[in-house]
């Protein structure tokens, strides 16, 4: 099972605020890094896919960043909402199968 | 409307009591897999498929079996069910793999094994 770690586990955020946190992977064989957004209850959501080394992608006023060769990806939430309350996933893909392994996520509490 | 549905939404069943949780897509996709997720543990691969008749492991996949005789079904079947295996399962599935396309995640099954 390759070693996918996230950190913060958890961290909480006024309202406002900016944040950003951590996803770290495997540097050899890789292939893409996804990140996922699971509120409770619901199913995870889709927010980035990310292929190749200094890569950004934005959606709204989440972003994410990739640094393949040091094994770091880093996802950023601007002027933080309560609706961004949720536990935020990435999940690695090595070029070597189609298996998709995940991180345990960070989960993100926004206070008004 | 594009969705992944997975059926029972809620399952408790008995130690060795076979089950089968069903999922199905329908934007033909190439694509389906199963995880479970287990408190203070990531989602965990238990198989995937790439295409149908075509099925391979996951980093769990002991106690389980799938089958991929259609495209767009993928049910998991527990043969002989234990209590290591009450978990919340997820169904999965993407266009084209996750090489280059996102999952569309079901709606989950809660699995109780007494």
């Amino acid at each position: 099972i390759l070693n996918v770690e996230q950190s913060p586990q958890s961290l909480h955020v006024q309202e406002g605020d900016s944040t950003n946190f951590t996803c770290s992977f495997p540097s050899s064989n890789f292939y893409a890094l996804h990140w996922y957004r699971w509120e409770t209850a619901k199913s995870p959501e889709a927010l980035f896919v990310m292929t190749l080394n200094g890569d950004e992608k934005k959606k709204g006023r989440i972003s994410a960043t990739l640094n393949t060769k040091e094994g770091y990806s880093y996802l950023y939430i601007k002027g933080s909402q309560p609706e961004d309350s949720a536990t935020y996933l990435c999940a690695f893909l090595g070029s070597n199968d189609y298996k998709l392994s995940f991180g345990a996520g960070t989960t993100v509490t926004v206070r008004a | 409307e594009a969705q992944v549905t997975q059926n029972p939404r809620y399952l408790i069943t008995v130690t060795g009591k076979k089950l089968t949780v069903t999922c199905s897509q329908n934007m033909n996709h190439e694509y389906m897999s199963w995880y479970r997720q287990d408190p203070g543990l990531g989602l965990r691969q238990i198989y995937y498929s790439m295409n149908v008749e075509v099925t391979d492991k996951g980093d769990v996949p002991e106690g389980y079996k799938v089958s991929r005789k259609e495209k767009r079904n993928f049910p998991l079947i527990l043969e002989s069910p234990s209590p290591n295996q009450t978990s919340l399962y997820f169904c999965a599935s993407s266009l084209m793999g996750p090489n280059v396309e996102k999952l569309f995640f079901g709606s989950g099954t809660q699995l109780s094994v007494l």
